[in-house]
């Protein structure tokens, strides 16, 4: 079974700082994408980043980077210079391999960005 | 076009209704998702289509009826709903059923039922 695990139900932040929300998974796969999606209170979820398993190097967008530890099975998310527009719910999620592939999301974690 | 658009944006109906959720996107995706979002929860999946056809029915109650007439429409018809079916729906589409690079959402329907 696969599974993904997002241990920070919320969290805070200041507006300009940094912000990582961590996120561990577990698959038998080999070839898989992981993703960061973000739900604002629009309800609209937006993919924020995607990494691709077999790819080494971390996938980055603009202020998102992430950290991909695979033999760990873990994806942080890195948030820099924190924005008010950042607030929202994130979910780290799998995409499963079948027909019909499945995504897979952890519990979310909401994020609060202050001013 | 790089979007699915979900109509209506919130829905109100009674437990003896009939209503039709509707799920659109003209990026000529063939894979179309519906999921069902409570608050603060994570979305669970309900059903997918491939190429216009059933490939996923996640045991989902027969008051939920999926339908998909064509490759850029999406339906949910819904029928003798239950206070508890109250969530927010989300529709997603993606290239096609073996497609690994994640999903395009809508930005859901929120229903409730009274």
């Amino acid at each position: 079974a696969q599974t993904v695990t997002q241990s920070q139900p919320e969290m805070s932040v200041q507006e300009a700082e940094t912000v990582t929300l961590s996120c561990t998974y577990d698959t038998s796969e080999n070839n898989y994408y992981l993703f960061w999606y973000k739900q604002p209170p629009s309800r609209q979820m937006i993919l924020v980043i995607r990494q691709e398993a077999y790819k080494q190097q971390n996938a980055t967008e603009n202020r998102f980077s992430v950290n991909f530890q695979k033999a760990a099975k873990s994806f942080s998310l890195k948030i820099s210079d924190s924005q008010l527009g950042d607030t929202a719910m994130y979910f780290c999620a799998f995409m499963k391999r079948e027909y019909g592939n499945k995504l897979v999301f952890g519990a979310g974690t909401i994020l609060r960005v202050k001013s | 076009d790089t979007e699915v658009t979900q109509t209506p944006k919130h829905l109100v109906m009674g437990m003896t209704n009939k209503k039709s959720l509707k799920c659109e996107q003209h990026m000529g995706h063939r894979a179309m998702y519906w999921y069902k979002q409570k608050a603060k929860k994570p979305p669970e999946l309900m059903f997918v289509y491939s190429y216009e056809k059933l490939s996923i029915n996640e045991s989902v109650p027969s008051r939920f009826s999926p339908e998909c007439p064509n490759s850029s429409l999406l339906n949910l018809h819904l029928h003798a709903l239950q206070p508890e079916d109250s969530a927010l729906y989300l529709c997603a589409s993606s290239q096609d059923g073996t497609d690994l690079r994640g999903y395009t959402f809508g930005s859901g329907t929120r229903l409730t039922v009274v």
